[in-house]
């Protein structure tokens, strides 16, 4: 019931493409959602996060969409650039400070 | 703001030894940190939740003994990994929140290779 389920595993998408990710928990009590993008020997970095009072989320290129019945979100990744090749990890926590449970990466490569 | 250090980030050390890795939470004070372990082209795993000036909360499958925890002051966390095996080498990232209203800031991992 911890568990958040992602996929793709992994994405190619072509430069100016839309790129879409899928996450899915169980855990009704989550109430924090993030998305985080990571490159190679880095640490994650916050991309864009949700609260489940709110279906969607848009900042610049990046769009959390937020089905509550469905318990999904997917993350969005409109005009998709090289520079956006990376690993993308979803989250979700009970609270904005809390534990995170993370799903198992979705990893994109876009290409130019 | 918020920014959250590591020290090292890459070391190698022999079977047997132990290694320390530092998280300090450069900006601002870090109420509550928490150390992840990721292997490679894996996604990240809690390993504890260490609070400042109290016992570490280890996750279950966490050895306690092993993955020593000191949340001594509220910007340094350490995590001692003792009695290192080749097993033990992964990719290991603390993060640090100020309080309960903000969100995690991660730091940029620490690379240990056992040997």
């Amino acid at each position: 019931q911890q568990q958040v389920k992602q996929s793709p595993q992994s994405l190619i998408v072509q430069k100016g493409g839309i790129s879409i990710i899928n996450c899915a928990y169980e855990n009704t009590a989550f109430d924090y959602f993030p998305w985080y993008q990571q490159f190679p020997g880095k640490g994650p970095a916050l991309l864009i996060a949700i609260r489940p009072d709110v279906s969607e989320k848009k900042e610049g290129r990046f769009t959390i969409s937020f089905n509550k019945s469905a318990k999904q979100f997917s993350l969005h990744i409109m005009d998709s650039q090289p520079g956006d090749s990376a690993t993308y990890f979803c989250a979700a926590s009970m609270s904005i400070a809390g534990k995170l449970i993370f799903g198992q990466g979705t990893t994109l490569q876009v290409k130019p | 703001g918020a920014v959250v250090s590591q020290h090292p980030s890459w070391v190698i050390c022999k079977s047997g030894t132990s290694v320390k890795i530092e998280c300090r939470s450069l900006d601002f004070q870090a109420t509550t940190m928490f150390w992840y372990r990721q292997f490679p082209k894996q996604s990240l795993m809690l390993m504890a939740t260490s609070n400042e000036g109290s016992k570490a909360t280890y996750e279950q499958g966490v050895e306690k003994d092993k993955f020593l925890i000191n949340h001594a002051s509220l910007t340094l966390s350490t995590l001692t990994v003792t009695s290192a095996h080749p097993e033990d080498s992964s990719f290991y990232i603390c993060s640090a929140i100020r309080d309960r209203g903000h969100e995690q800031y991660f730091g940029p991992g620490t690379r240990l290779t056992v040997t």
